[in-house]
């Protein structure tokens, strides 16, 4: 069975300093994979999504970049953080682009 | 970008009675239209879905209607009971899923 595995489950950074989450999905190939923000009142907001290894589609401009360096991982980063950074980040897979989106567990992030 | 819009915010309503969610989308390319329910704490999790060639689908107390002339889609859950209460969120996808803000129901005993 498929499973996809975020990390870490919460985050406390400052302001200014680098970021990566990283996330990664067993037990199929060459899924979508998707990074959304949930913020309050915000609902989920795609960031970034990937057919493929290399491939990136970004939807908002943003402080942050995701990459696929393997086939089953998907990272997202930023190179200096901002307040408004803070968020609950959940990564998600799927087999083809309009098929159901698995979810991770999420990492909550809080940039002080 | 696709854009979708979901009403209400928040939804309020009594044990058994019924809730309704409504959602509309942009894109006429857009031709996947599911339904995830997010309780406190938890990941989003698909409760149903519905495809473009379907106008309606049923599972049990949940159904989903969708009229792609109008561009709006709908959540129908019957006989609630307060484990339904949870954040709904509703999705349209042309590349990628795109989420509506979603709706916090709230079910009273």
């Amino acid at each position: 069975s498929q499973t996809i595995h975020q990390w870490p489950a919460t985050l406390v950074q400052p302001v200014g300093s680098p970021l990566s989450l990283e996330c990664t999905v067993e037990g199929t190939s060459n899924p979508n994979l998707y990074w959304y923000r949930q913020a309050a009142g915000r609902g989920l907001q795609l960031l970034f999504y990937s057919v493929g290894i290399g491939q990136i589609s970004s939807e908002v401009p943003q402080n942050l970049s995701a990459s696929r360096p393997q086939d089953r991982q998907f990272i997202l980063s930023s190179k200096k953080l901002l307040l408004s950074d803070s968020g609950f980040y959940l990564c998600a897979w799927s087999v083809h682009r309009r098929t159901e989106a698995f979810f991770g567990q999420g990492t909550r992030l809080t940039v002080v | 970008g696709e854009n979708v819009e979901q009403h209400p915010s928040t939804l309020s309503v009594q044990e058994g009675d019924s809730a309704v969610i409504k959602c509309t989308y942009s894109d006429s390319a857009s031709n996947y239209f599911p339904w995830y329910k997010q309780e406190l704490g938890k990941r989003p999790q698909l409760i149903i879905d519905i495809r473009s060639n379907v106008g309606e689908k049923k599972d049990q107390r949940i159904a989903v209607t969708l009229n792609k002339t109008a561009k709006h889609f709908s959540l129908h859950i019957t006989e609630t009971q307060p484990e339904d209460s949870a954040v709904y969120f509703c999705a349209a996808s042309m590349d990628a899923l795109n989420f509506g803000k979603g709706t916090s129901l709230l079910v009273t005993p």
